[in-house]
């Protein structure tokens, strides 16, 4: 079965630079989320997009930006990064109408150097 | 502050045996509980999840025990096997919102 896709899987910036984050949905899923997880953490959700609407916000720095295109497809953007935005950053995609099941995508590692 | 404590923080089973994790909150507006579970490196995978009128949802080997009024929710790994090493997370979600709330997260040991 198709997954959550994102790219890229690794990517490193140096402080203040901007970087770019992509996810794709698993086809058919309407609500794509983003997670941030620091080592050693838990996940922290950033925020949530549904039929291309912010959904849902959580301790996304205002640095952050985030939005959902019109293949569901959802990028988000980090700027002035600093050394601590390194952390694994998830996305994850459900079908909202059946059901809070969200599902994970393998997650892009951001290094700040 | 923590909205979903999680425990143990590590847990060493033998193989075969049973693997219980247990969460508590607080927050009388979550009604959706999931347990995901985490390789290195990797991202969480569902493993199995509940609302509140259950009391226990099993699937293969996975069971979760939900205790509405003392708000906790286990999971219970039956059978234990060396694969099933990870870090596993408890996780909540507020009524009519997206975001999960996840547990610290319990890295699970099954040695042969």
């Amino acid at each position: 079965a198709a997954g959550v896709i994102q790219s890229p899987r690794h990517l490193i910036k140096e402080k203040r630079e901007t970087a770019t984050l992509k996810c794709y949905p698993i086809p058919r899923h309407d609500t794509v989320y983003w997670y941030q997880q620091g080592p050693g953490q838990d996940p922290q959700f950033l925020i949530s997009f549904y039929e291309k609407m912010q959904s849902d916000k959580g301790s996304i720095p205002d640095r952050f930006s985030a939005q959902q295109f019109s293949d569901y497809h959802s990028e988000l953007n980090m700027s002035s990064l600093e050394l601590g935005d390194s952390a694994l950053y998830f996305c994850a995609s459900s079908y909202r109408s059946a059901g809070y099941e969200q599902y994970f995508g393998p997650g892009t590692r951001l290094t700040v150097t | 502050q923590q909205q979903v404590k999680q425990s143990p923080q590590s847990l060493i089973v033998q193989k075969g045996g049973i693997s219980i994790i247990n969460c508590a909150y607080e927050n009388t507006a979550f009604d959706y509980f999931p347990w995901y579970q985490q390789f290195p490196g990797k991202g969480p995978a569902l493993l199995i999840a509940i609302r509140p009128d259950v009391s226990e949802k099993k699937e293969g080997r996975f069971t979760i025990s939900f205790n509405k009024s003392a708000k906790q929710f286990s999971l219970h790994i039956m059978d234990s096997q060396p694969g099933d090493s990870a870090t596993y997370f408890c996780a909540a979600s507020p009524y009519n919102t997206d975001k999960l709330i996840f547990g610290t997260g319990t890295r699970l040991q099954v040695f042969p």
